[in-house]
Formats: C-alpha cells, sequence, structure tokens
C-alpha cells in the first residue's frame, strides 16, 4: 500500500525546535515533489514547504523562510521538516503530502501534531 | 501569499447541482492550470477531488467537475448527495511556485 506516517510532533515552547519526520512506503519519493501542509484544528489548511521531485529545489510560505528547512533522504525514503524558532502561530497539524502534479496532493499521511505554548 | 477567496458555506437539496467559487489573483488561478480541489470530511484527511482545473483522479466520481476562468476557480457537484456534506478546499500554484489555499467551503446538504 501507499503510505506515509509523519512523526516528531508535540509540544515546545516558544523559540524552540522540533523535528519533523515522514516514512514513505510503497512508492519512491525520489520520484514524486513532497510537501508539508498545515491545518489549525478546526480551521483551514495552509501549504508549508514543499521539495521538487529531483531533491533541488525548496520552497517555503513566507511566514516560515528562514526558520523550517525540507529536506529528504531517498537512501530512507523519508521528508524532514526541521522547525526552529518556533512560534505560537505555528500550532497545527503538520501533514506529510505527495504531489500528484504541482501543488495536488494525492497522498496524505494522518498528521502530527505540534503545540508551541509556554 | 494571501489564501484564495472562498465561500464559508454552499447548501443545496439531494439530487441538486452546486457550485463552489474559487478566487485567486493573477499571480496563482490566472496564471496556471494548476488548480486542485479537495474534499474533507470531519476529522478525517483531505481527499484528492481534481487536480490541474478540470481532471479527475481516479476513483472519484463523475459527479465532481472542475473549471476555470480568468482568475476564478468554481467546483460543481452533481445530484448532490448525503455523503457529500464536508469541507471542501481549492488550491493553486504560485508565481512565487508555492502553493496556496483557500479558506474553505462548508457544503450542508439539507
Amino acid at each position: 500500500d501507499v503510505q506515509l506516517v509523519e512523526s516528531g510532533g508535540g509540544v515546545v515552547r516558544p523559540g524552540g525546535s522540533l523535528r519533523l519526520s515522514c516514512a514513505a512506503s510503497g512508492f519512491n519519493i525520489a520520484n514524486h515533489g513532497m510537501n508539508w501542509v498545515r491545518q489549525v484544528p478546526g480551521k483551514g489548511l495552509q501549504w508549508v514547504s514543499g521539495i521538487h521531485w529531483n531533491g533541488e529545489s525548496t520552497h517555503y510560505v513566507d511566514s516560515v523562510k528562514g526558520r523550517f528547512t525540507i529536506s529528504r533522504d531517498t537512501a530512507k525514503n523519508s521528508l524532514y521538516l526541521q522547525m526552529d524558532s518556533l512560534r505560537a502561530e505555528d500550532t497545527a497539524l503538520y501533514y506529510c503530502v505527495r504531489d500528484y502534479t504541482y501543488i495536488s496532493f494525492d497522498i496524505w499521511g494522518q498528521g502530527t501534531m505540534v503545540t508551541v505554548s509556554s | 501569499q494571501s489564501a484564495l477567496t472562498q465561500p464559508a458555506s454552499v447548501s443545496g437539496s439531494p439530487g441538486q447541482s452546486i457550485t463552489i467559487s474559487c478566487a485567486g489573483t493573477s499571480s496563482d488561478i490566472g496564471s496556471f492550470n494548476y488548480v486542485s480541489w479537495y474534499q474533507q470530511h470531519p476529522g478525517k484527511v483531505p481527499k484528492l477531488l481534481i487536480y490541474d482545473v478540470s481532471n479527475r483522479p481516479p476513483g472519484v466520481s463523475f459527479r465532481f467537475s472542475g473549471s476555470k476562468s480568468g482568475i476564478t476557480a468554481s467546483l460543481t457537484i452533481s445530484g448532490l448527495q448525503a455523503e457529500d456534506e464536508a469541507d471542501y478546499y481549492c488550491s493553486s500554484y504560485t508565481t512565487s511556485r508555492t502553493g496556496v489555499f483557500g479558506g474553505g467551503t462548508k457544503v450542508t446538504v439539507l
């Protein structure tokens, strides 16, 4: 089965860091663009970051630029999101998603919750 | 990177057709045919309904169709069914090579 499983969420104080991981199975992430999308419970979706299928370009929403870093390890078939200088407004459920075409996501993980609170 | 604009809610009776609009700008919807639509039931993961403006992935009902005119995209649900009651989101690629979602539309089946 094609599947994405996120991990690494938790509770962190403002200014702290977390590293989210996403393990892919049933397909090779080296052949797909991969992204992170977040959702505050009860609110809408927000695209956060993406990495091109060739791994050579990465992109971020303005609000996380300079603080978040997306990366991948094709040997481990895994995607990551390093989140530094976390803010209360980063509190959300973070989904790992696979590109079907540009910014169309056909496979979604179940999400990992990040809570930034003092 | 402002969110795309969707109506907060749309409703219809079973069997009717409804249309959800998604307004963007010349920097997103107006520049590319990379508009997608998602359905999200409460407590569930979003599901891709439409990609590249009007294409359905395998397994998605023909009752869902998409279109675009200028800077506005639309999702039409034909033959509305009780199971269609959910939140719907549009998304688009942008000239900054980022993604942007709409704020979401709650569909109610009367």
